[in-house]
């Protein structure tokens, strides 16, 4: 059974930093692109970015570019998202969701979501 | 990048087909996928690359595209239907994924 686990949420103070993580099971992590989308309190989703398969090929959302990275370790079958200078803008349930189609967007399973509260 | 535009809200009576539409400039060039999230749960992939229905996703779910607008029509609507729907697609880079800003849908 495929499975995606978030984990890594919590409340970070505007400014900080957040690493989140999610662990893959029930399939070959190696051969799918992953990407990360979130969903702020009451709204709808957003993508924020893409990792294919050997990491080769990365792509942001203009909202998050150059404050968030994202990585992934397939031996481990994880995949990461560093945030840094995180806002207030930034707060929401974020999904780790694999790939399904050749093309980017199309995801087949999605996590349960970990919530970054981003709050002084 | 490119924006998709869902209508908010849209109701239907039970039994009745419901078509609920995407717009966007990048529909044009790249397919549409549409997703179910219903309250407090991950979303559910129910249509992709235009027309085509993930493996346990009913038949009363369908999609369409012509020009810049997407739709997923959902002929027969259950009550288990009542969610908020939401399309994507690639932006006018390609290199980016935008998602329209969902519909909820009420089943009467």
């Amino acid at each position: 059974e495929v499975q995606l686990v978030e984990s890594g949420g919590g409340l970070v103070q505007p400014g900080g930093s957040l690493r989140l993580y999610c662990a893959a099971s029930g399939f070959t992590l190696s051969n799918y692109g992953m990407n990360w989308v979130r969903q702020a309190p009451g709204k709808g989703l957003e993508w924020i970015s893409y990792i294919s398969s050997s990491s080769s090929t990365i792509y942001y959302a203009d909202s998050v570019k150059g404050r968030f990275t994202i990585s992934r370790d397939n031996a481990k079958n994880s995949l990461y998202l560093q945030m840094n200078s995180l806002r207030a803008e930034d707060t929401a349930v974020y999904y780790c969701a694999r790939d399904f189609c050749s093309y980017i967007g199309c995801y087949d399973y999605w996590g349960q979501g970990t919530l970054v509260t981003v709050s002084s | 990048s490119s924006e998709l535009t869902q209508d908010p809200a849209v109701s239907v009576a039970l039994g009745q087909t419901v078509r609920i539409t995407c717009q966007g400039d990048s529909l044009r060039f790249y397919s549409a996928n549409w997703y179910q999230q219903k309250p407090g749960q991950a979303p559910v992939f129910v249509i992709y690359d235009k027309n085509n229905r993930p493996s346990g996703i009913p038949d009363r779910f369908s999609g369409s595209s012509s020009g810049n607008t997407a739709s997923l029509t959902i002929t027969g609507a259950q009550a288990e239907d009542e969610a908020d729907y939401y399309c994507n697609s690639r932006d006018s880079s390609g290199n980016q994924v935008v998602f329209g800003g969902g519909t909820k849908l009420s089943v009467l």
